[in-house]
């Protein structure tokens, strides 16, 4: 079975805070791609990282790092000095490489809301 | 990055009537289209797989004669709602690959909100 888990539903922050958005993932696939969205209000998904399971090096864009740890399953989000713009939910999601179960598509999580207040 | 462009961004209709939802890659060839439905302040649960030319998988629970998913070309798919009902009010988005070659990207269209009254 393929599972991704937000556990924070929603978080709230003051602006220039760093926030961590966690993001576990189960699969029994060696290879797989997992994905970073952003939702802000006008419900268009804004694309903001793809990494392979082969790849565990974290990245920094900006404010905005991701750390990926294949032992623990984890694919968090750092919001670094966060911004009222960053206030959106944002959406963990895994695709396996192989394109088992639906032919390739993403698997979501619940999603956590971010407000990030002035 | 490519562009999917989904039609109509917000629709309002009247019970029983039937709303079709267009999406279409604008760059590049989808061979596959999947719909999603994401109702307030909850995630994107998949609908349906459509490859070009062949017929719709549904995942379970979504009622097919419902949900007409067409996928004619490489570039156009369409979901009509039949018969809609308040229950059906949702946002609604479509995502497009090209799973002939190596590509592992996925591409939204902008959402159709739609609200049943």
């Amino acid at each position: 079975a393929q599972k991704v888990t937000q556990a924070q539903t929603e978080i709230s922050v003051v602006e220039k805070e760093d926030v961590t958005l966690d993001c576990v993932y189960e699969t029994r696939d060696t290879t797989y791609y997992l994905f970073w969205y952003k939702q802000p209000p006008s419900g268009e998904l804004v694309f903001l990282i793809r990494r392979n399971s082969f790849d565990e090096q974290n990245e920094i864009s900006g404010r905005y790092s991701w750390n990926f740890q294949k032992s623990t399953s984890s694919f968090n989000f750092t919001i670094t000095a966060s911004q009222v713009v960053d206030s959106a939910v944002y959406f963990c999601a895994l695709t396996p490489l192989n394109y088992g179960g639906s032919q390739g598509n993403l698997i979501f999580g619940k999603g956590t809301k971010l407000s990030v207040k002035p | 990055g490519a562009v999917v462009s989904q039609h109509p961004s917000r629709v309002i209709c009247k019970s029983g009537t039937s709303v079709k939802i267009e999406c279409r890659s604008l760059d590049f060839q989808a061979t596959t289209m999947f719909w999603y439905r994401q109702f307030p302040k909850q995630s994107l649960m998949l609908m349906a797989t459509s490859n070009e030319g062949s017929k719709a998988t549904y995942e379970q629970g979504v009622e097919k004669d419902k949900f007409l998913i067409n996928h004619a070309s490489l570039t156009l798919s369409t979901l009509t709602v039949t018969s809609a009902h308040p229950e059906d009010s949702s946002f609604y988005i479509c995502s497009a690959r090209d799973l002939r070659g190596s590509s592992v990207e996925a591409f939204f269209g902008q959402g159709t909100r739609l609200t049943v009254v």
